[in-house]
């Protein structure tokens, strides 16, 4: 199975920060990395998929980068609405694994 | 614009059996693989289970292997997942997801097992 470590697995951050969120596969992925966002009660909200591509109705702010094991999420200028979890999945295979989670706090 | 709807999930207890249903529409269900994922209260995402697009292909996690199984309908547009001999630490919210780029997700289901 594929391995999805992610770090950090929390940060506090402020309103306006620039946050990156990283991402590391056991194996090469190529580019099959997704980002999902999570609030609480609320099923994963997907903001990034293949590495870099921006899901529908998603704001700008939001960016992915990377190839093969090392992937990188980052929040330009962190907003209000943005405090939640954030996981990283990879669908190289069928059967789908997920990074343990980052959950991004008020400083 | 697609939609998947999950439905099935209760309070069962340990050593039951539920079925899940996921009801899709807004995409050609029978070209898109499918899987099943979960998350245990106050727990991160673990996938569960995936089927091919014709059916003929399934996997489970080694956690519900021999317990779960995962079934589609391409007739009613409907992804199943028949759970059997449940255990507490079956207990989540589980998601039916349509794979590809991009992937969709249902809202969720809740399974709660306990006596």
């Amino acid at each position: 199975d594929i391995q999805m470590t992610q770090s950090p697995s929390s940060l506090s951050a402020s309103v306006g920060d620039r946050v990156t969120i990283t991402c590391r596969a056991s194996q090469s992925i190529a580019k099959y990395l997704s980002w999902y966002q999570q609030k609480p009660g609320k099923a994963p909200n997907l903001l990034i998929y293949t590495t870099s591509n921006l899901q529908s109705g998603v704001p700008s702010r939001f960016s992915g980068s990377g190839s093969g094991t090392d992937f990188t999420l980052t929040i330009s200028s962190l907003q209000p609405e943005d405090f939640a979890t954030y996981y990283c999945q990879q669908s190289y295979s069928t059967w789908w694994t997920f990074g343990q989670g980052t959950k991004v706090e008020i400083k | 614009e697609v939609h998947l709807l999950e439905s099935g999930g209760g309070l069962v207890q340990p050593g039951g059996s539920l079925r899940l249903s996921c009801a899709t529409s807004g995409f050609t269900f029978n070209t898109h693989a499918m899987s099943w994922v979960r998350q245990a209260p106050g727990k991160g995402l673990e996938w569960v289970s995936a089927i091919s697009a014709g059916g003929e292909s399934t996997y489970h996690a080694d956690s519900v292997k021999g317990r779960f199984a995962i079934s589609r309908d391409n007739s009613k547009n409907t992804l199943y997942l028949q759970m059997n001999s449940l255990r507490a630490e079956d207990t989540a919210v589980y998601y039916c997801a349509k794979l590809g780029d991009p992937a969709d997700w249902g809202q969720g289901t809740l399974v709660t097992v306990s006596s």
